[in-house]
């Protein structure tokens, strides 16, 4: 069935790098994304991986696809207050129109 | 800038009273989605639009409705609200072929339901 998990908060002190993970579920998925959702405001695209790949990197941020235990990561270099906010997994549901399936979210602290 | 616009951002509105939410485009996207988000959970999609293609999830519930009068805007039709249909309503476009098949999401609209 549909289902993207991911833990729910995660709390970092400001400098240090956050590690926000995520499982899904299908295989056939082409694309996996992370979304950013800062307070009272809509979903805004951080960054996405082609399923045939098992890295990028794009500045401060880098995700990992492990496709065999699909499993995703997002980590968040050098994390700043500005980066608190909830962050969203998604793969696209290959049965539909682009289709995106969320994770419920992880909310990231960042503190002093 | 070229963006997903979503009118009202804040609506409340008396249980049982329908109630219209609107989002419009500039992108000029083939592909419009409604999705309803609850506190502390994941966006759920309710339907969506390929042109004038309406497709409807299998689990969204009769009380919702949706038009799209043209390729720029696409209503949300809430005919009797119920207390649990309080939520964060967000659009969403995509260009079905385009890049990494991006959605662009607008702010949403919060609605409330007395």
């Amino acid at each position: 069935g549909e289902d993207v998990e991911q833990s729910l908060f995660l709390s970092v002190r400001e400098g240090d790098s956050s590690v926000i993970n995520c499982t899904y579920t299908d295989s056939s998925s082409t694309y996996l994304y992370w979304y950013k959702q800062e307070p009272g405001a809509g979903l805004q695209l951080l960054t996405y991986i082609f399923s045939n790949m098992d890295m990028k990197q794009d500045q401060r941020l880098t995700v990992l696809l492990n496709k065999k235990d699909k499993h995703l990561s997002l980590r968040i270099a050098d994390t700043q207050t500005g980066d608190s906010a909830i962050y969203f997994c998604a793969e696209i549901f290959s049965g539909g129109y682009n289709k995106l399936i969320f994770g419920a979210g992880t909310r990231l602290a960042v503190h002093p | 800038d070229a963006m997903v616009i979503q009118n009202p951002r804040y609506q409340v509105t008396q249980f049982g009273k329908p109630v219209t939410l609107s989002c419009s485009q500039t992108l000029n996207h083939n592909v419009m989605y409604w999705y309803q988000q609850k506190s502390s959970q994941a966006p759920k999609l309710l339907f969506h639009y390929y042109d004038k293609d309406f497709n409807n999830e299998a689990d969204t519930p009769d009380n919702f409705q949706s038009r799209r009068p043209n390729t720029s805007f696409c209503f949300l039709d809430i005919r009797s609200p119920g207390l649990g249909d309080a939520a964060m309503y967000l659009c969403a476009t995509s260009r079905v072929g385009g890049s990494y098949n991006e959605q662009f999401f607008g702010p949403g609209t919060r609605l409330t339901v007395l």
